[in-house]
């Protein structure tokens, strides 16, 4: 019944390393975004996208690009990692529909950079 | 992008009813009210949506004055399970920026 999941639960990178974080949706969602969420911060948006190869910029786009080549899948990539990111990080997807739509999340990252 | 506005904490007992506010003045006619549930370490859950009056489903109840500046989540006869972050959002989900924009949420703590 999983319906977003994420390539990883924990991971420890080292600083300077290029990371990818992958989500894939099996809901056919139009939307995905990418947040992180560290103690006392709530979650803050990285970036979002609203159609394969469309992405927009959220709150905290600095340090982080994205990828969507393909609907389901959206990946989040740190091209050099450092130690201000590691933190959790978490995938949604939502259908852009007409009526009640609810947003579902994946199971989170737990991104450590040493 | 309308912005909400929710107690930070709240305390309650098990068994008891809680009621969590929102607010939101500046809500768009297409807009949607959704609750989500969020336990530590995991991504937030769907708990109810609405748009106007009541909504009602197996775990919550949703209530929407008629001028929707701000909505209730009800949550009859809590348990210690419930104990974790509420959120309330407000947008349009057909929008296509609709970017699911998340408050600091309302931190419950239920108590024996």
């Amino acid at each position: 019944d999983v319906k977003v999941t994420q390539s990883s639960r924990y991971l420890v990178k080292r600083t300077g390393e290029k990371v990818f974080l992958e989500c894939v949706q099996d809901m056919d969602h139009e939307n995905m975004f990418w947040y992180r969420q560290d103690p006392g911060l709530g979650l803050r948006l990285i970036y979002f996208s609203y159609d394969v190869k469309m992405k927009e910029k959220g709150d905290i786009p600095e340090g982080y690009s994205v990828s969507r080549e393909k609907k389901e899948r959206f990946s989040l990539i740190l091209e050099s990692a450092s130690t201000n990111q590691t933190s959790m990080y978490l995938c949604a997807s939502i259908s852009r529909g007409m009526g009640n739509t609810e947003a579902f999340f994946g199971q989170g990252t737990r991104l450590t950079v040493v | 992008l309308a912005k909400t506005t929710q107690p930070i904490s709240m305390d309650s007992y098990e068994g008891q009813e809680v009621n969590i506010t929102c607010s939101h003045n500046n809500i768009a006619t297409n807009d949607y009210i959704t609750w989500y549930q969020q336990f530590p370490s995991q991504g937030p859950r769907f708990i109810i949506q609405g748009y106007k009056t009541k909504v009602t489903n197996e775990v919550a109840s949703l209530f929407i004055p008629a001028d929707r500046k701000s909505s209730t989540l009800s949550l009859p006869r809590v348990s210690l399970s419930d104990t974790a972050v509420y959120y309330c959002l407000v947008g349009d989900p057909r929008d296509s920026n609709y970017q699911l924009i998340w408050g600091a949420g309302t931190k419950l703590i239920i108590k024996p």
